[in-house]
């Protein structure tokens, strides 16, 4: 079964570029995962699914800022010119081989 | 417009039921699987279980801490998913999102892989446990 790693937190400001972090664990680095978003007090919202070859599809009405790469076991969502309502929790999705479903801890992002 | 609404949460007993729906409607819905996830006060994401599209044999899968007690259905007559909670315990006490689920495959050397995700989500309803 896959395990994702998030860190806690992360901070950047208003206008600059934040670089989020999922890494699989070991045998599972060609996973494919998805990106979600969830702004505070509101439900989770798709950005896009992400595959290790750093190809992503993005959701419908994502903006263009919000990117997706990938390297080794490492999936990465870049949000560039960071706004406001930016701040949110960001968590990634997978699916093991029984179908079983895997969340990353969550990532709680602070615009400053 | 795709979306997803859940209803049917509510304020209940330790050890009684519950039936939650999730009425989809901007998509064919016979054609998805249909996945349940949680989200307990302050916690992170917690996934529930899922069930097939009938094309895929409408089989289910559940997470270890609802197996045995948490059902999923669906109607696709009416676009309707449910998720039926049984023997309800504190820890159950949640807000309950329905999701739709993506499928799609690779091809890696002479293996064939699917992968699974969710691409749409609904607003969720409260299902608090207590006596």
């Amino acid at each position: 079964q896959p395990v994702l790693t998030q860190s806690s937190s992360a901070s950047a400001s208003l206008g600059s570029s934040v670089k989020l972090t999922c890494t699989l664990s070991s045998g599972h680095s060609s996973y494919i995962i998805a990106w979600h978003q969830q702004q505070p007090g509101k439900a989770p919202r798709y950005l896009m699914k992400l595959e290790g070859s750093g190809s992503y599809n993005k959701g419908s009405g994502v903006p263009d800022r919000f990117s997706g790469s990938s390297s080794g076991a490492d999936r990465y969502l870049t949000i560039s010119n960071l706004q406001s309502e930016d701040e949110a929790d960001y968590y990634c999705e997978t699916w093991d081989s029984n179908t079983n479903v895997v969340f990353g801890g969550g990532t709680k992002l602070t615009v400053l | 417009e795709v979306q997803l609404v859940e209803s049917g949460g509510g304020l209940v007993q330790p050890g009684r039921s519950l039936r939650l729906s999730c009425t989809a409607s901007g998509f064919t819905f016979g054609d998805y699987a249909m996945s349940w996830v949680r989200q307990a006060p302050g916690k992170g994401l917690e996934w529930v279980g899922f069930i097939r599209s009938k094309a895929y044999g409408g089989t289910t899968e559940y997470a270890a801490s609802v197996k045995g007690r948490f059902t999923i259905s669906r109607d696709d007559s009416k676009s309707i998913a449910y998720l039926q909670m049984n023997s309800l315990k504190t820890e159950d006490t949640a807000v309950y999102y329905c999701t739709r689920v993506r499928r799609g495959g690779y091809s890696s050397g002479w293996t064939y892989y699917y992968y699974y995700y969710m691409d749409v989500w609904g607003k969720g309803t409260t299902v608090t446990v207590s006596s």
